[in-house]
């Protein structure tokens, strides 16, 4: 079963930030939020993940809500190579990843 | 460092026949996965080893699914026989058993069409 929920489609001009959201409102409380992301013809590739406090990285930040039964990636400057599906996803004990459907973000020149 | 190693890429085969598809993680992983990728959807699950142990088989359809990781290192997933609804992507991930951040790193898949 899916545990998180994702819109289908986004668009996002180039430079502009991007905002992918994500309910995952089942969330345990050990229960870490991952985002991965898939370029058409590629395995998936790692975001971001974190737990209940906002996280930044080189490629993205991650903003949780405080009951976390939300979150939203940010692309502070999407470029056109970001065109990817983005997936949301919970991960349980074991390490065990539960995909969803994802959400295919196109970047417009 | 070498990532994830998976062959063949692409893998053409009539239905009933069988097929296998093989994986090397990155050096040193000890969880190894398998998933299933349908056209149009999230990857799947299909198996999760840890060392040469399966943790988790539950997703597999073990009727004609099987896999294997001897020595903890290369694993194998058969199909025996193919059925037309196998037509898919399968992915292989690893990743290392310590630490918080146990990120899977994802090999490029085979890309399995069944006719």
């Amino acid at each position: 079963d899916a545990k998180t929920t994702q819109p289908t489609s986004m668009d996002c001009a180039e430079g502009r930030a991007a905002n992918l959201p994500c309910n995952h409102s089942t969330i345990s409380g050990n229960e870490y939020v991952y985002w991965y992301r898939q370029i058409h013809s590629q395995g998936p590739q790692y975001i971001i993940h974190g737990l209940k406090n906002n996280e930044t990285n080189e490629m993205a930040s991650l903003i949780i809500t405080e009951d976390r039964k939300s979150s939203t990636l940010i692309l502070p400057h999407a470029t056109l190579r970001d065109t990817a599906v983005y997936y949301c996803i919970v991960r349980v004990t074991g390490n065990q990843f539960y995909f969803g459907t994802g959400t295919s973000l196109t970047v417009i020149p | 460092e070498a990532g994830v190693a998976q062959s063949p890429r692409y893998k053409i085969i009539e239905k009933r026949q069988s097929v296998a598809f093989w994986c090397n993680p990155i050096s040193g992983h000890a969880t190894l996965y398998w998933y299933q990728q349908i056209l149009g959807q999230g990857p799947k699950l299909l198996i999760q080893f840890q060392n040469n142990g399966v943790v988790d088989d539950s997703q597999l359809p073990k009727d004609r699914f099987s896999a294997e990781r001897l020595k903890g290192v290369d694993s194998t997933l058969k199909i025996q026989p193919a059925k037309l609804e196998d037509s898919a992507v399968y992915l292989c991930a690893s990743s290392s058993l310590s630490g918080v951040r146990a990120e899977q790193f994802f090999g490029p898949g085979t890309r399995l069409t069944v006719l």
